[in-house]
């Protein structure tokens, strides 16, 4: 099946830093997402990309669809206490009828020091 | 809007046990999803729904089994638990559609199988 490595596994910045994480496959994507998850809490999605090139921002946010399809970027610009979390990338991919069924990355792990 | 809501939150199990996880929606979404979460791997798909009566499996569904009676709830059951069962479990749902792929989660329940 598809599958999507993420980079880095974890992060440990300090506050006011910038911070850049990507999402790679072997395999072309239609669709990246980028979900952030509290501890304890469900994900919560930051940002949808539809299109290959496309840039997105949300607040300090901002992500990319890479223009070959198989890669995802998220930037984190300005890092605060409320940033710590696992950011997870998520894509649909090319091909057959998918009903909104995603697949997720691993995750990285954002620890900010104040 | 509550949003999507699992009960419950928390559970231990012996083996052998068996229990209903319950997921609610009021958005009238029609695509529902049951995933678990395992330290470090991702999201992996269990079972999906596409609207009522209408349920397929997933990336890792044995052990485990779905209905979907209403719009609003689909029902995790786990038969004979086993500790490899142990993991966190989250519901989401998405509207078909332009944005099908942008999913909505519930705050999860934290599983134990000893």
């Amino acid at each position: 099946g598809q599958q999507l490595n993420q980079s880095p596994q974890s992060m440990f910045i300090q506050e006011g830093e910038d911070v850049s994480m990507n999402c790679t496959s072997s395999s072309i994507f239609n669709t990246w997402l980028w979900y952030k998850q509290d501890p304890g809490e469900g994900p919560v999605l930051l940002i949808a990309l539809y299109k290959a090139g496309e840039l997105t921002s949300n607040g300090r946010l901002t992500a990319q669809f890479g223009i070959t399809r198989k890669d995802s970027f998220l930037n984190i610009s300005a890092s605060i206490p409320s940033d710590v979390g696992i950011y997870f990338c998520a894509g649909q991919g090319a091909g057959g009828t998918s009903y909104g069924k995603l697949t997720f990355g691993q995750g990285t792990i954002l620890t900010v020091h104040p | 809007n509550a949003g999507v809501t699992q009960t419950p939150k928390f559970r231990i199990l012996k083996i052998g046990q068996s229990m209903t996880l319950q997921c609610t929606q009021d958005m009238n979404h029609n695509y529902m999803y049951w995933y678990r979460q395992d330290p470090g791997m991702g999201l992996k798909l269990i079972y999906y729904s596409v609207g009522a009566g209408i349920t397929d499996k997933g990336e890792v569904p044995n052990g485990y089994n779905v209905s979907r009676s209403t719009t609003e709830d689909f029902p995790l059951r786990l038969e004979l638990a086993a500790p490899s069962q142990t993991s966190v479990y989250f519901c989401a749902s998405s509207q078909s559609g332009t944005s099908e792929y942008e999913q909505y989660f519930g705050p999860g329940t934290r599983l134990t199988v000893t």
